[in-house]
């Protein structure tokens, strides 16, 4: 599976924009990039993936870089119940999903 | 759907004791899945299975057993437990778990403090 580096915690005022980054230099050509969110005291929860372009949803947006080697998570308004820590994962079909340590998001209002 | 369930929310047992952490889902998913989760940590993969009947160490098996009698159950048992299994637990599920693609429900954990 593909290494992940994210910042261990990052800072950000209500309603302004978040980007979350996240290395993944190691990624092989098939890997989908997933974003999950674990609110506090929550279950994680899904955010978003994608493979090469750049996805949206309703909860977010997701900017992969052209070699695929990072991404960023974007929150294109953070409220302070965006304050949850993120993981980036890269997902190669296997049936073991491996979480590191993520980067937890403290929004300011 | 009420999705993914798990009780106990919270459990304290004492060191040597047995107990069995339940997981059920509604959403007909073949995957299933157990986490641990440590103070200031990530999640910890420790089971999972891929359809009834059929299950799978993950990361950190030792100490626990599961099995997977319908698609929709699939409980955890701590045989004996011990303080270093002091942690939140997540069931999760997803519709197959083997595909890149694939997304997982998480249910909202089981706190076991074990004396």
């Amino acid at each position: 599976d593909a290494k992940t580096t994210q910042p261990n915690s990052m800072e950000s005022n209500e309603e302004e924009p978040v980007h979350l980054p996240c290395n993944h230099s190691t990624i092989s050509g098939t890997d989908y990039i997933h974003w999950y969110r674990q609110l506090p005291s929550q279950g994680p929860e899904y955010v978003i993936h994608g493979l090469t372009s750049n996805v949206n949803n309703r909860m977010a947006s997701l900017a992969i870089a052209e070699d695929r080697k990072s991404s960023t998570l974007i929150l294109h308004r953070a409220t302070l119940r965006d304050a949850a820590v993120y993981y980036c994962i890269p997902r190669s079909g296997g049936f073991k999903t491996i979480f590191g340590a993520g980067t937890r998001l403290f929004v300011k209002a | 759907n009420a999705g993914v369930t798990q009780t106990p929310k919270f459990q304290v047992l004492k060191t040597g004791q047995s107990m069995t952490l339940q997981c059920a889902q509604d959403m007909n998913h073949e995957y299933m899945s157990w986490y641990r989760q440590d103070p200031g940590m990530g999640l910890r993969l420790i089971h999972y299975s891929v359809g009834a009947g059929i299950t799978d160490q993950g990361e950190v098996p030792n100490g626990y057993n599961v099995s997977r009698s319908t698609t929709e159950d699939f409980p955890l048992r701590l045989l004996s437990a011990a303080p270093s299994q002091t942690s939140v637990y997540f069931c999760a599920s997803s519709y197959q778990g083997g595909t890149s693609t694939d997304t997982q429900y998480f249910g909202p954990g089981t706190r076991l403090t074990v004396l």
